[in-house]
């Protein structure tokens, strides 16, 4: 079937840690998405790539990093994990054309201790 | 700032109608979307508007209107498994989408 996946589902992890969290997706599509959510928040854009070899900043990227060296794979880095970066992580990807609308993995439930 | 707004959370009864309402201000206008997010799980697309009017897609309907920045959610014979959160985003002169909180929809039997 295609879309995206993303691992792990869910991770405890002491602070201070590094942490990958992977994202793939099958459907060719050029744009991909990092986005966080907490509760009572909206989400929020961390990073994002437009095309492979480019990567581009959002909202909240400070202690965040991401790669994008080929169009299917866009994963998360966490050089050093801290509490507040306990949350619900969702990777996106968009087709070019259309309305443009986001298909997200079923997201990644990362606690920082 | 860029801002969405919409309700925290709303009851409605099994068979019958709900409006979910969003308002937004943002830097330009390039299209609004409606997501649905069951607890626990990704938020999964249900409509775009990027003209003023209404959209209806089954028993949703998405409507706009440009000039008070706001659009609307219909959901009609509403449906147990329609318990979800409601998501509203627009998509902004840059391209990017500024998203609400969402409105987490109870429906009661």
């Amino acid at each position: 079937i295609a879309g995206i996946t993303q691992a792990p589902t869910s991770q405890i992890l002491a602070a201070g840690r590094r942490m990958t969290l992977r994202c793939t997706q099958d459907m060719r599509h050029n744009a991909m998405y990092w986005y966080r959510q907490d509760l009572g928040l909206g989400l929020r854009l961390i990073h994002y790539s437009n095309t492979a070899g480019t990567t581009g900043k959002g909202e909240v990227p400070d202690g965040y990093s991401v790669s994008r060296a080929n169009t299917d794979d866009f994963p998360l880095t966490l050089a050093s994990a801290v509490p507040s970066q306990t949350s619900v992580y969702f990777c996106a990807s968009s087709e070019e054309g259309g309305t443009g609308e986001l298909f997200f993995g079923e997201g990644s439930r990362l606690t920082v201790l | 700032g860029q801002n969405i707004d919409q309700p925290t959370e709303m009851t409605a009864t099994e068979g019958a109608i709900v409006q979910i309402n969003c308002t937004y201000q943002t830097s330009g206008f390039n299209g609004l979307f409606w997501y649905q997010q069951h607890a626990g799980e990704a938020p999964t697309f249900l409509s775009y508007n990027v003209l003023d009017g209404l959209e209806e897609k089954g028993r949703f309907s998405s409507f706009l209107s440009r000039s008070k920045g706001y659009s609307y959610l219909l959901l009609k014979e509403l449906q147990m498994k329609d318990s979800a959160s409601y998501l509203c985003a627009v998509r902004d002169s840059n391209y990017q989408l500024i998203w609400g909180a969402g409105t987490k929809l109870i429906i009661k039997p």
